[in-house]
């Protein structure tokens, strides 16, 4: 079973618009974080946004938000005020907690990815 | 720009070919991960080195040699590759490396692979 599940291939938004990037999960580890990233056409992985499983807020950087709930396993993206070089591919990914012993090493698990277009 | 440096950004070679890809960071990271991305498609992890020691190697072919020579630099060797192995190779680095850390992968721009 997927532990990362982004359910739109692509998205469409205006300039200057909001846009909710979809984002659910699963994972029976109590502990466990959960990160956004931008993959331009350059094949660049930028980090932009993190939020952990105790956080009691949903995690704010910029026009990004993160629309953490938790009871529905879901973390959508927010990006408010969309400008053209918001155009790229997004990856919602998570990391669990350390099972016994401590073999994680940080493994992120990535969802298949949403690509945004940005229309002027 | 980015803080984790990859070089070189483009590399064809043949299948008989030996080459290495080389990463480099100064963040003081001590956790380095090597991934493969086809176009369209997430990163697939491929190795992982906490402090300098391989601690995760994802039944990945022996045709890929990592290698960490010290907390800064990481290589991925390759050898005998594959067409199928033509990708994006995205080299990443993390302060730390186990449990849920918020610590975030830092990625570099990746080397684009063209095996002929």
């Amino acid at each position: 079973a997927q532990k990362i599940t982004q359910t739109q291939p692509g998205m469409f938004v205006q300039e200057k618009e909001a846009v909710t990037l979809d984002c659910t999960y699963d994972t029976s580890d109590p502990s466990y974080g959960l990160f956004w990233y931008k993959q331009p056409s350059s094949g660049e992985m930028i980090f932009l946004i993190y939020q952990g499983s105790y956080d009691q807020q949903n995690a704010t950087e910029g026009r990004y938000s993160l629309n953490f709930q938790k009871a529905r396993k879901s973390a959508n993206l927010v990006i408010s005020a969309s400008q053209l070089g918001d155009s790229a591919m997004y990856f919602c990914a998570m990391r669990e907690g350390s099972r016994a012993g401590g073999t994680s090493y940080g493994k992120l698990t990535f969802g298949q990815g949403t690509i945004l277009t940005v229309h002027p | 720009d980015t803080e984790v440096t990859q070089t070189p950004k483009h590399l064809v070679m043949g299948m008989t070919n030996k080459k290495s890809l080389k990463c480099e960071q100064h963040m003081g990271h001590r956790a380095m991960y090597w991934y493969k991305q086809k176009a369209k498609k997430p990163p697939e992890l491929m190795f992982v080195y906490s402090y300098e020691k391989l601690s995760i190697n994802e039944s990945v072919p022996s045709r890929f040699s990592p290698e960490c020579p010290n907390s800064s630099l990481l290589n991925l060797h390759l050898h005998a590759l594959q067409p199928e192995d033509s990708a994006l190779y995205l080299c990443a680095s993390s302060q730390g490396s186990g449990g849920a850390s918020n610590q975030p992968q830092h990625f570099g721009d990746g080397t684009r692979l063209s095996i002929l």
